[in-house]
């Protein structure tokens, strides 16, 4: 089993729509839990990080609940320079990080 | 300050040659990854460094790839002799300490005939 499941998609979004993704995880002891953002043929950079109580950043919003070993990622008002892949991300401790396939995304106008 | 610089940005080479891929991670970053990602596939881990010491390499496929980074600073990934499968995406990737915010280079894509 992957240690981090994730729906590939794609999603195709009009703009200003709300789009979710899901995430699982395997790994019951994980510790922190992050959303990557991959542009095309670009790097992974960090979203945001995904705290136990569910936090939000502008239009994004991640939950975490450790019960289910699941994660989300909500995104709001949906803009074109949203379209990108998004990576569910876990760790476990020393150092070792899980990525999940990917979630792509596009906005269309 | 500049970020993780990997070079070369794209290889295309031969079943049977060798090809080395360079890292040089943010300055002061002791933590250095290694990262795989081939088509339709996760990312994938390959090795971490901490300095010049190979911390974990358990995610590196075979022996063809051979990892270095003397002194600590940068670090090369060389695989010889290079196969098809090994074609893909390699991100290089580096962090100050232990936790999940890594920062990435922008890859260097292999592709391997």
């Amino acid at each position: 089993r992957k240690e981090v499941e994730q729906d590939p998609g794609p999603f195709n979004v009009p703009e200003g729509a709300t789009v979710a993704f899901n995430c699982t995880y395997s790994n019951s002891a994980s510790q922190s839990f992050f959303w990557y953002r991959q542009d095309c043929r670009k790097e992974p950079k960090l979203l945001m990080s995904v705290y136990s109580s569910g936090n939000e950043d502008g239009r994004f919003t991640a939950q975490l609940n450790r019960a289910s070993q699941y994660i989300s990622l909500l995104i709001r008002d949906s803009k074109l320079s949203d379209s990108a892949t998004y990576l569910c991300v876990v760790y476990t401790g020393a150092n070792n990080l899980f990525f999940g396939t990917g979630t792509r995304l596009t906005v269309i106008p | 300050e500049a970020g993780v610089t990997q070079f070369p940005s794209h290889s295309v080479i031969e079943k049977g040659q060798t090809v080395t891929l360079r890292c040089d991670p943010i300055s002061g970053h002791d933590n250095l990854y290694w990262y795989r990602r081939v088509m339709g596939k996760e990312i994938k881990f390959l090795l971490h460094f901490v300095k010049e010491s190979k911390q974990d390499e358990s995610g590196m496929p075979n022996n063809r790839f051979l990892a270095e980074r003397t002194g600590g600073t940068y670090s090369t990934l060389k695989v010889q002799p290079a196969e098809l499968e090994d074609s893909g995406v390699y991100f290089c990737a580096s962090s100050q300490g232990g936790s999940g915010e890594l920062f990435f280079g922008e890859g260097s894509r292999l592709t391997v005939l």
